[in-house]
């Protein structure tokens, strides 16, 4: 098992460049979601999704979009990369019992700069 | 947006001493509270998490307390060795998805030898 594995490891970008940050899981979770970690303000969650097909909107979701066409798979786009979107970006995934979340596990992380 | 409230922000242990950090939550109606380590350059991972049909889950030197009526809960962390030096996240469910967590903002340890 890889477990969560995301692409690329660190990227640089110019003001209003657009790209997608690749995640994958082969543990046949349900439920996977994206974080932004910014120095002293924890993990904050961008949006998440609860099967292939469904999606939702966390604390901070403007700016991204995300789609989820596969069980495996869960992209997130930048649109418009802006200076404020710099930051370190988590994927995690888990299984969902009923509606009650359980163990997340985390991918190593994706660090952007935006210039 | 709902609120898990950490503290403290950091926190220096001699080796072999307790460590303590707290957490505060809003109202939840789910009912998973976990801690996660995270390493530098490294993704969190999931520590000790308990659900509070307890009022206390041990794991080795790890230790949570929960208190439902005050909507806290506590990671002690016994014998602290270099070791557990990390950032710590506590995290409460979603008001609105039980799937989702709020996480704290972190509680940076560094026990010293």
């Amino acid at each position: 098992n890889a477990g969560v594995t995301q692409t690329p490891k660190f990227q640089v970008l110019k003001t209003g460049q657009s790209m997608t940050l690749q995640c994958a899981q082969d543990m046949n979770h349900e439920y996977m979601s994206w974080y932004r970690q910014d120095p002293g303000m924890g993990l904050r969650l961008i949006h998440y999704s609860v099967g292939a097909g469904i999606t939702d909107q966390g604390e901070v979701p403007n700016g991204y979009n995300v789609s989820r066409s596969t069980t495996e798979d869960f992209p997130l786009r930048l649109l418009s990369a802006a200076p404020s979107q710099t930051s370190v970006y988590f994927c995690a995934s888990s299984y969902s019992i009923g509606r009650r979340t359980d163990t997340q596990y985390f991918g190593p992380g994706t660090r952007l700069t935006v210039l | 947006q709902q609120q898990v409230k950490q503290s403290p922000q950091s926190l220096i242990v001699q080796k072999g001493g307790i460590s303590i950090i707290n957490c505060a939550y809003e109202n939840t109606a789910f009912d998973y509270f976990p801690w996660y380590q995270q390493f530098p350059g490294k993704g969190p991972a999931l520590l000790i998490a308990i659900r509070p049909d307890v009022s206390e889950k041990k794991e080795g030197r790890f230790t949570i307390s929960f208190n439902k009526s005050a909507k806290q809960f506590s990671l002690h962390i016994m014998d602290s060795q270099p070791g557990d030096s990390a950032t710590y996240f506590c995290a409460a469910p979603n008001s609105n998805s039980g799937y989702a967590l709020n996480f704290g903002k972190g509680t940076s340890l560094l026990v010293t030898p």
